[in-house]
């Protein structure tokens, strides 16, 4: 089965600064990877994801980057706002397969 | 457009009783399911994920059960709920190769 990781645990950034949050995974068929975004007291939510023919895709400030032969991919924010503050879950899967499993959870606060 | 539904939003129920919790899909229809739980703090935790009617593959053992009656319902149960049982459950559906829509989620408190 799939084992996922995510890098670092909790994560603070001044206002307007960068954040950057890394998923290993260990099967290496996976062909999706998204990542959630959850605000406290609140459902999981897609913000963004690709799939395992694209390298990078980007949303605005949100931008993922995939690596496939290092099986990581990340999750960029540039200038950060307080509401980016939430915890980041990364799902890497291949999708044929229906069991979904969850990275541990990314804490980012952003400090205005 | 599709929603999902999930009651109730919350529960505090004594050691030792039984729940259950309800899950329902709009809008679709062969909709992979799956419940979650989430302790305060915590991580997803995969409890169960049904691909049909009738069919429930399990990732937690001890005293939950979930049931799929129907092609756009799922159910979690226990007999007898433990203390540990307390937390934030979330009911998720997804289509096919794609990414998963949940549920406003039903915070359980065992007292």
């Amino acid at each position: 089965g799939e084992n996922v990781e995510q890098h670092p645990s909790t994560l603070s950034v001044q206002e307007g600064d960068s954040a950057v949050i890394k998923c290993t995974y260990s099967d290496s068929a996976s062909n999706y990877f998204p990542w959630y975004k959850q605000e406290l007291g609140k459902r999981p939510q897609l913000i963004i994801d690709i799939r395992s023919n694209v390298g990078e895709k980007k949303d605005q400030r949100i931008a993922v980057t995939l690596n496939k032969t290092a099986k990581h991919f990340s999750l960029h924010i540039t200038e950060t706002q307080p509401e980016d503050s939430a915890v980041y879950f990364c799902a890497p899967r291949e999708t044929s397969y229906d069991k979904v499993i969850f990275g541990p959870g990314t804490s980012l606060s952003v400090i205005p | 457009s599709q929603t999902i539904h999930q009651w109730p939003a919350t529960l505090v129920q004594p050691v030792g009783s039984p729940l259950s919790l309800e899950c329902t899909v709009e809008g679709t229809s062969n909709p992979n399911l799956y419940w979650y739980r989430q302790a305060a703090g915590r991580g997803l935790q995969l409890l169960f994920y049904s691909v049909g009617i009738g069919q429930i593959s399990s990732e937690v053992p001890q005293n939950l059960s979930a049931s799929r009656p129907q092609d756009r319902q799922f159910i979690l149960s226990s007999k007898k709920l433990l203390l540990s049982d307390s937390g934030f459950y979330l009911c998720a559906w997804s289509p096919p190769d794609h990414e998963q829509y949940f549920g406003p989620g039903t915070r359980l408190t065992v007292t």
